[in-house]
């Protein structure tokens, strides 16, 4: 146990909705990163959020965006849902930046019928 | 452009003998890399880590080795066992602040033959 929660762990909804994935960091982390895992593609990185502040981003769509709260927690929404957007979407946290081991969170599995 | 690479998609090693996964990089910028172990359903799990200040970490059965020059590094471990068999995912960070993602490989399935 990594010590990072992401709920829920499977989510299945329709072309065009919008939804909200959670994670809660380990404790004393301040920074948290979502990560995308396609069938065709590896572990691809979103963005990433350090203290209640957006930090970098990566090859992330317009559709969707993210927060990280006063308490730490993050949630990603991913909205207007297309078939590709079927996908495991993992957090991982770290303590620092620099250098620093990334710990992941279970996932949540997102399937777009 | 796949900065991080696994060549090898799978490997099969013999319980008890030493099981070599390699990755190689091509972004000089990197200096912080991990090996993470995946198995179906679940996150990927931290391994080990190691700086580029560095040429070998070692922890238990799991040893990293990095040549710097190749842009090349290596994961042994010894003895394999079955519960080894997994998805391992070699990952690289760089040492500039807003550029601390990791960048992934395509991943290698180790499976240990018992």
């Amino acid at each position: 146990d990594s010590g990072v929660t992401q709920t829920p762990k499977h989510l299945i909804t329709a072309t065009g909705q919008r939804v909200t994935l959670r994670c809660s960091p380990r404790s004393g982390d301040l920074s948290v990163y979502w990560y995308q895992q396609s069938l065709d593609q590896g572990l691809q990185f979103l963005i990433q959020y350090y203290n209640g502040e957006e930090r970098a981003k990566g090859n992330i769509l317009e559709r969707f965006s993210a927060q990280q709260f006063p308490d730490l927690h993050s949630e990603l929404n991913l909205s207007s849902l297309e078939l590709g957007d079927s996908a495991l979407y993992f957090c991982a946290s770290s303590v620092y930046l620099l250098g620093d081991t990334q710990y992941f969170g279970p996932g949540t599995r997102l399937t777009v019928l | 452009d796949q900065q991080v690479k696994q060549n090898s998609p799978s490997l099969s090693v013999q319980e008890g003998r030493i099981s070599i996964l390699n990755c190689d990089y091509t972004n000089s910028m990197f200096d912080y890399f991990l090996w993470y172990k995946k198995y179906p359903a679940e996150g990927p799990t931290f391994l080990i880590s190691i700086s580029s200040i560095k040429d070998k970490n070692e922890d238990g059965r799991f040893t990293v080795f990095l040549n710097k020059s190749a842009k090349h590094l290596s994961l042994h471990i010894v003895p394999s066992q079955p519960g080894d068999s997994a998805v391992y995912f070699c990952a690289a960070s760089e040492a500039n602040f807003g550029n601390e993602k990791l960048t992934f490989g395509t991943g290698t399935r180790l499976t240990i033959i018992p």
